[in-house]
This record gives C-alpha cells, sequence and structure tokens, in this order.
C-alpha cells in the first residue's frame, strides 16, 4: 500500500525559505504515468495546488506562487522536495504530499499533512 | 477566495440524501471531465470518492455519485450515515493549474 510522509520545519521565520520532503514508501517515486504534488490547506484560502514533478524531471508550479517555489525529486532515495522563498504569514498552513494521475484525473493518496508556521 | 464555489454547509438526516454543488467556470469544471471530489474528517488528510466526474475508486460506497452539467459539478450522498460527516472538496483540471472548492461541511442530523 503506498504511503506518503511529510517531514520538514514546523516553524519558520519571514523572509526565510520553507523546505519539506515528501517520503514514498510502499511503492516506487519512478512508476509511471504517475506524477507528484505538493497542496497545502489554511483557513484563509483552502486548498490550493502548489506545485507538480515527474521523476523524469517535468515540472508544473501554481501561476500565483511560480516565482517563488521550486519542486524536486531525487529518485535515489523514493522522495521528492519543497522549497518556498521568502515566505511570509500567509505561507502559514498544513501541507500535503500527494500522488498525482493525469488521466484518470486524480490525487490519492495524500500523506498526513504537516502543519508550517511562519512567524518570527 | 476559493477558484471554484461550494456551499458553506449542507445537512441531512440518516438515510437522506444530500447533494453539494461545485460551481466554477468554462476554463476548468466546464471545460474538462476532470473533476474529483475528497472528504476530510477532522484532523485527517483528504481521502479520494470520486474522480473524472463520476467514477468511483474501488472501496468507496455505492452511495456516492458524481454529475456535472455545464460549468456546475455535484457529488450526491445517498442512504446518509453518520460516519459520511465531513468537509468535502472538490477539484478541477485546468489548463495552467488545478483548482479546488472551498470546502463543504455536512452535518448528518
Amino acid at each position: 500500500q503506498l504511503q506518503l510522509q511529510e517531514s520538514g520545519p514546523r516553524l519558520v521565520k519571514p523572509s526565510e525559505t520553507l523546505s519539506l520532503t515528501c517520503s514514498v514508501s510502499g511503492g516506487s517515486i519512478s512508476s509511471s504515468p504517475y506524477f507528484w504534488v505538493w497542496i497545502r490547506q489554511s483557513p484563509g484560502t483552502g486548498l490550493e495546488w502548489i506545485a507538480t514533478i515527474h521523476y523524469g524531471g517535468s515540472t508544473y508550479y501554481n501561476p500565483s506562487l511560480k516565482s517563488r517555489v521550486a519542486i524536486f525529486v531525487d529518485t535515489s532515495k523514493n522522495q521528492f522536495s519543497l522549497n518556498l522563498y521568502s515566505v511570509t504569514a500567509a505561507d502559514t498552513a498544513v501541507y500535503y504530499c500527494a500522488r498525482y494521475s493525469y488521466v484518470p484525473n486524480w490525487f490519492d493518496p495524500w500523506g498526513q499533512g504537516t502543519l508550517v508556521t511562519v512567524s518570527s | 477566495q476559493s477558484a471554484l464555489t461550494q456551499p458553506r454547509s449542507v445537512s441531512g438526516s440518516p438515510g437522506q440524501s444530500v447533494t453539494i454543488s461545485c460551481t466554477g467556470t468554462s476554463s476548468d469544471v466546464g471545460g474538462y471531465d476532470r473533476v474529483s471530489w475528497y472528504q476530510q474528517q477532522p484532523g485527517k488528510a483528504p481521502k479520494l470518492m470520486i474522480y473524472d466526474v463520476n467514477r468511483r475508486p474501488s472501496g468507496v460506497p455505492d452511495r456516492f455519485s458524481g454529475s456535472k452539467s455545464g460549468n456546475t459539478a455535484s457529488l450526491t450522498i445517498s442512504g446518509l450515515q453518520a460516519e459520511d460527516e465531513a468537509d468535502y472538496f472538490c477539484c478541477s483540471y485546468a489548463t495552467d493549474n488545478m483548482r479546488f472548492g472551498g470546502g463543504t461541511k455536512l452535518t448528518v442530523l
């Protein structure tokens, strides 16, 4: 059974970089045709797709965050990661990683999520 | 403000049916048959309930069904059970994005 687990700092200072890693177990991150995504959820903005990556290196970003985001994959560790630069309090949210299928179209499964707070 | 519009809350009694709407535009819901629905219990990760408008993953009860008309997608839950009480989110593919609804809290009375 495929499982995803987020890890990373829970507290980040304003203007710094938020870095998270998603570890995939029970399956290979190199399993085509799937993609891997980061999604966040905050009380103010609900669920928001952040970025998508394929193990081959193709990346896709939410236009509203594109200037501050980078997504990476490490197939040797079966992990993928997110960097969100120059964070503000508005970036405080629960961050989820998930597997994405383009056709058929769905996110499944999701990690448990990790709350990241941006505060000095 | 979410990209897709959902009612904030709906409610129903056990055994009844409820329908949750998800309204977008021709650039997302209306333009693609790629609408999915997720159930989220308090403190838990979202769970896939419906994909591609009306397809159900294995393990999801057939009480859950999806449909779409124009720019509005709908999730119908029939034969409501107490365990269905949760938040429900819709999601639609868009050309350069994936858009979510703001979520609907389902209360089973």
